[in-house]
């Protein structure tokens, strides 16, 4: 399978612990994007990286929130002091950006988290 | 981005066309009409795109009026398996060199029930 892969599909923690996701975008996309989303509500964007470099960061983006793609490759998303409201999907989405025009992006199945 | 406007809810009896409606009365001339589809617990699945002229693949048509303020997706013959939300999203594109992250900005879509 050549898509996005994402782990771990699941994820129960308790308030207060730290959590992990990893994101592995299709091979040579130069973008990674994270979003998050709700139940009945659309995916919120969360931050982008193009290669290794986080370019852009949405105000949901907490300081309990931080985002990696430390060799321009796979991507982690690590929430720290987890809240009830951290609950939502989160998902990963890569895509090839070249030249003008914008570009299509390929999302992963989604890790959800549940914070008891 | 610009905004877009679809209805929350159509059905479709299988084997007939589904033609969903979007509004999005002020696009601008270099943004795009995109649409994606999420199946229930997935990730959101692109489908389509256009900028003027209308567009067809093996998935989908995308027929884009002529002043370019709303559009239709047409899923020919609609089974089981197209019941999910679908999403119309305007965005621009942006030379990589201008950095524009071509965030993708969800509505609630229209969620579309296809019956047996």
């Amino acid at each position: 399978d050549t898509g996005v892969s994402q782990n771990p599909r699941h994820k129960i923690t308790k308030r207060g612990q730290n959590v992990t996701f990893r994101c592995d975008p299709i091979s040579e996309h130069n973008r990674l994007y994270w979003y998050r989303q709700t139940l009945g509500q659309g995916p919120e964007f969360l931050t982008y990286f193009q290669n290794e470099a986080q370019l852009e960061k949405s105000r949901l983006l907490s300081d309990r929130f931080s985002a990696e793609r430390p060799k321009g490759s796979f991507s982690t998303l690590e929430i720290q002091r987890t809240e009830q409201g951290d609950s939502a999907m989160y998902l990963c989405a890569s895509s090839l950006k070249l030249a003008g025009g914008p570009n299509e992006q390929y999302f992963g199945p989604g890790t959800r988290l549940t914070v008891t | 981005d610009a905004k877009t406007t679809q209805p929350p809810s159509m059905d479709c009896a299988e084997g007939r066309a589904a033609n969903l409606p979007c509004n999005h009365s002020t696009i601008s001339g270099n943004e795009y009409v995109y649409w994606y589809r999420q199946i229930h617990s997935q990730g959101p699945q692109y489908i389509i795109h256009g900028l003027k002229n209308n567009e067809t693949n093996e998935m989908a048509s995308l027929i884009i009026t002529e002043d370019r303020k709303s559009s239709t997706l047409i899923l020919p013959h609609a089974t089981l398996r197209d019941t999910a939300v679908y999403y119309c999203i305007v965005r621009a594109g942006y030379f990589i060199t201008q950095g524009g992250s071509e965030k993708l900005v969800f509505g609630k879509g229209t969620k579309l029930t296809v019956n047996p």
